[in-house]
């Protein structure tokens, strides 16, 4: 059964950093990108960016490019989204999914607070 | 960037009638080997979003043939046949010819 489970709720202080993680398993990691989609309270899925697990090259949207940095580890079966400093604006459900072509398969989400 | 425009952004619906939903992208979205990066998706109130249809037309496993999409290069249509209650939530259509692009979403509701 193919899941991808996900780090559980963080709330944070402005300026302060994150890093939350999304660990997969049941396929064969190496086949399939990882994305990551925002979603702020009451408003639409926002996508941020995409990683290959076979060598970590990584694209991102250009609303995103520079604010976060999605990373992964293959021993652990594991992607990651950073930020090194957070902002109010930042605040959001954050989801990890499975895409290869279509998304198929999502995290349960993270929720991400952010507020002094 | 793709733009992915959904209209219309709400929708009230007596069970067992129809819906449908447009979405239009900026650009085509038919790849030269033929294929077309269109996805559907539905997100219920408090839940991940859930694929519905893959390239066009194509229902995911698990999803029933009342939802079909269809359209071609830059304007597509989901309907909803037989609509029940369990099919309230927010749909959104999904690019991916180019990185990823969401629509804004269409909220669909049982009158």
């Amino acid at each position: 059964e193919v899941q991808l489970v996900q780090s559980g709720a963080e709330v944070k202080k402005p300026g302060e950093s994150l890093r939350i993680s999304c660990e997969a398993s049941g396929y064969d990691f190496t086949r399939y990108w990882i994305t990551w989609v925002r979603q702020m309270p009451g408003k639409g899925l926002e996508w941020m960016a995409r990683i290959d697990p076979t060598d970590s090259y990584a694209d991102y949207s250009p609303s995103f490019q520079g604010h976060v940095t999605i990373s992964v580890d293959k021993s652990t079966r594991t992607a990651f989204l950073q930020w090194s400093s957070l902002k109010a604006s930042d605040t959001a459900i954050y989801y990890c999914a499975r895409v290869y072509g279509r998304i198929d398969y999502w995290g349960q989400g993270t929720l991400v607070t952010v507020s002094s | 960037d793709i733009v992915m425009t959904q209209t219309p952004l709400s929708l009230s619906v007596t069970p067992g009638q129809s819906a449908s939903i447009s979405c239009k992208s900026s650009q085509s979205l038919l790849h030269h080997d033929g294929k077309t990066f269109l996805y559907w998706y539905l997100q219920k109130a408090g839940q991940s979003p859930q694929l519905l249809i893959s390239e066009v037309s194509n229902r995911f496993s698990g999803v029933p043939d009342r939802f079909s999409g269809s359209g071609s290069e830059t304007n597509f249509t989901l309907k909803i046949s037989r609509v029940e209650a369990g099919d309230v939530g927010v749909y959104y259509c999904m690019q991916s010819i180019h990185l990823l692009t969401f629509g804004g979403g269409t909220k669909v509701e049982i009158k």
